[in-house]
């Protein structure tokens, strides 16, 4: 079983649209967590740190249900330039990523 | 501040052929990462350090050395390079907040290898 599942989709979505991406972790004694955007195969880049109390950033919303052991985003009002793939990251020391969500966001 | 700093950027090799991908940071990081990414396999974990003179296997070691003599340098081997280890190969460093906890990983810009 990989350390973070994630649905690799692609979400497929017109501008302007409110998209949710989730996943899950097996080790519950993870610490940190994350979610990464990754363009065209460049280095991955930090999107945003998730914390138990959710955050927001602007139009991206994380939230971390340590119960259920899964993390999710969400993206309001979706913009061509959200177009990428999206990592969700346990971390415990080693850093375990998913295998990437794809977002289209169409004109 | 170069952050995280990969070479070479790419590189085609032969089959059983060697070589060393450097990987430099200069955030006096004490964990740093390297990764190897295949389509459809998100990023793997190779082999990792928490600290100079220290490293530890990931999920995918074979085929792969390391070594971390220097805090900022991590260095990743690979003594016969076979065509399964055609990848994009990234390094990652991070280091550990007040409370304990990973802060966020950041990564260097990818090496492109090819085995032939």
């Amino acid at each position: 079983r990989k350390e973070v599942e994630q649905d690799p989709g692609p979400f497929n979505v017109p501008e302007g649209a409110t998209v949710a991406f989730n996943c899950t972790y097996s080790n519950s004694a993870s610490q940190s967590f994350f979610w990464y955007r990754q363009d065209c195969r460049k280095e991955p880049k930090l999107l945003m740190s998730v914390y138990s109390s959710g955050n927001e950033d602007g139009r991206f919303t994380a939230q971390l249900n340590r119960a259920s052991q899964y993390i999710s985003l969400l993206i309001r009002d979706s913009k061509l330039s959200d177009s990428a793939t999206y990592l969700c990251v346990a971390a415990l020391n080693k850093f375990y990523f998913g295998s990437g969500t794809k977002l289209n966001v169409k004109p | 501040n170069a952050g995280v700093t990969q070479t070479p950027k790419f590189r085609v090799l032969k089959t059983g052929q060697s070589m060393t991908l450097l990987c430099a940071q200069d955030m006096n990081h004490e964990y740093m990462y390297w990764y190897r990414q295949d389509p459809g396999m998100g990023l793997r974990l190779i082999h990792y350090s928490v600290g100079e003179g220290t490293t530890a296997k990931g999920e995918v070691p074979d085929g792969y050395n390391v070594s971390r003599l220097k805090k900022q340098n991590f260095l990743l081997g690979l003594e016969s390079a076979a065509p399964s280890q055609t990848s994009v190969y990234f390094c990652a460093s991070t280091t550990k907040s007040r409370q304990g906890r990973n802060t966020e990983a950041f990564f260097g810009q990818g090496t492109r290898l090819t085995v032939v």
